[in-house]
């Protein structure tokens, strides 16, 4: 119940293109919902965050949809381009269990010129 | 502001050693939280301090131990190593914990021979 379930697991598009990189969760208590990239050698940077009162967010290119009823969200990059290949980690945390977010598997992005 | 900063980058250990690793939180931010990233298990949440205090706990060995200074600049130990602590160590640190945005560092790279 404390796990999310994140796919796919790599995705390749073109430039231009609008990569989705869906996440599903089972336990409702969860309240918190951030996206994370990671860039090889470094750690994960906080991209968006989105928390289950709202349905959608978007910050630039990066716009996260929530589905509260599925138990689902996504993450959508507009515009994508080549400097955005990364990994992507969806995360997920209940406000009583402190800092302690649950991590997808991950999903590398490539974006081809 | 300068961001989470952690030491050293590299580590090499062999079975049965033990080692400690560092972690400066960002400036003002008194949550600091440890995970350890695996290819295979992906990121798992290890532990986290606020105020000097271990406010939660993941599913590892009891060789798994750290603390946190009056400064919240925290440690991180792990005593008789096995092969499988093999892994990118990461902290996040956040304001308050909670559901507040945790930001990582760069990690240390621990390898076990």
């Amino acid at each position: 119940q404390q796990q999310v379930k994140q796919s796919p697991q790599s995705l390749i598009v073109q430039k231009g293109g609008i990569p989705i990189i869906n996440c599903a969760y089972e336990n409702t208590a969860f309240d918190y919902f951030p996206w994370y990239q990671q860039f090889p050698g470094k750690g994960p940077a906080l991209l968006i965050a989105i928390r289950p009162d709202v349905s959608e967010k978007k910050e630039g290119r990066f716009t996260i949809s929530f589905n509260k009823s599925a138990k689902q969200f996504s993450l959508h990059i507009m515009d994508s381009q080549p400097g955005d290949s990364a990994t992507y980690f969806c995360a997920a945390s209940n406000n009583n269990q402190g800092g302690k977010l649950i991590f997808g598997q991950g999903t590398e992005l490539s974006v081809k010129p | 502001k300068a961001g989470v900063t952690q030491t050293p980058r590299y580590l090499i250990k062999t079975r049965g050693q033990q080692v400690t690793l560092s972690c400066s939180p960002i400036s003002g931010h008194r949550s600091v939280s440890w995970y350890q990233q695996t290819p295979g298990q992906g990121l798992q949440f290890l532990f986290e301090y606020f105020s000097e205090t271990q406010r939660n706990k993941g599913n590892f060995p009891g060789r798994f131990s750290g603390r946190q200074f009056s400064n919240s600049r925290s440690e991180m130990n792990v005593s008789t190593l096995e092969l499988g602590d093999s892994a990118l160590y990461l902290c996040a640190s956040s304001y308050g914990g909670g559901n507040q945005p945790q930001h990582f560092g760069d990690g240390t790279r621990l390898s076990i021979l």
